[in-house]
C-alpha cells in the first residue's frame, strides 16, 4: 500500500496562475482533509471531505477550491494564485467509518507551493 | 476559541530524555495525538491517547495527559539523533476536524 500520495511534490507559479494539486489515498479511507503549513503556525485545514460526494469548508477556505472525484481521490485548487498561498500542503485521510475510532488522520509527503 | 501551544525548540544530548509539552483548551476533546515530522516529509502519527486516560506508554515514548490543567506531554526515553524532527500534539475538537499545534523543533546533539 502507497497510503497517501500527493503529486507534484514541489511547484513554482506566477501570480494568477491557475493549478490543481492532486491526492490520492489506498486505504479505503472515507474521509479526506486538505491542510496548509506554514512557519510558526502549525497546519491550518483548508477544505474536507467527509464522504465520497460531499465537501466542507475549513479554518482557511478563501481562495481554493476542491473536489471529492471519487472515494479515492480529492484536489485542491487554486483559480488565481497569490503569493500569501505560498505554503506546504498536505493532504490525509481517515477511516472516520464512527466515533468509536480514533478517526486518525494518515498525511502525505507533501506538495511544496511557491507563487511569485 | 480553540488554541494548542508548544514551546518552539527543544535541544537535548544523544542519551539524555526529551519532554515535549503542550497545552489546549477543548475540555471536550475525546482523543490527543502527537505527530513527528521529519525534514522534507509528512506528518507521521506517534502515538496517541484518549481523554478519559493519564498515561500512555509505547516503547520508548510516554503520554501524560493532565486533564485538570489541559496539559499533554511527550516523553522520549534515550532520545537518539533520528528523533530529531518537529513534532506536533493536535486535539480532536469534533469528529473529523483536529487543530494542531505549531510544533516543537526538538534537536537531538551527539
Amino acid at each position: 500500500n502507497a497510503g497517501v500520495t500527493q503529486t507534484p511534490k514541489f511547484q513554482v507559479l506566477k501570480t494568477g496562475q491557475s493549478m490543481t494539486l492532486q491526492c490520492a489515498q489506498d486505504m479505503n479511507h472515507n474521509s479526506m482533509y486538505w491542510y496548509r503549513q506554514d512557519p510558526g503556525m502549525g497546519l491550518r485545514l483548508i477544505y474536507y471531505s467527509a464522504s465520497e460526494g460531499t465537501t466542507d469548508k475549513g479554518e482557511v477556505p478563501n481562495g481554493y477550491n476542491v473536489s471529492r472525484l471519487n472515494k479515492r481521490e480529492f484536489s485542491l485548487r487554486l483559480e488565481s494564485a497569490a503569493p500569501s498561498q505560498t505554503s506546504v500542503y498536505f493532504c490525509a485521510s481517515s477511516d472516520s467509518r464512527d466515533r468509536v475510532f480514533t478517526d486518525t488522520q494518515y498525511f502525505g509527503p507533501g506538495t511544496r507551493l511557491t507563487v511569485l | 476559541g480553540e488554541d494548542v501551544e508548544q514551546s518552539l525548540f527543544l535541544s537535548v544530548r544523544e542519551g539524555d530524555s526529551s519532554v515535549i509539552n503542550c497545552t489546549y483548551t477543548d475540555s471536550s476533546s475525546t482523543y490527543l495525538y502527537w505527530y513527528k515530522q521529519e525534514p522534507g516529509a509528512g506528518l507521521q502519527l506517534l502515538t496517541y491517547i484518549f481523554s478519559n486516560m493519564d498515561m500512555k506508554q509505547d516503547q520508548r515514548l510516554t503520554v501524560l495527559l493532565n486533564k485538570k490543567d489541559k496539559h499533554l506531554s511527550l516523553r522520549i526515553a534515550d532520545t537518539q539523533t533520528g528523533d530529531s524532527a518537529i513534532y506536533f500534539c493536535a486535539e480532536s475538537v469534533s469528529f473529523q476536524k483536529l487543530v494542531f499545534g505549531t510544533g516543537t523543533r526538538l534537536l537531538v546533539s551527539p
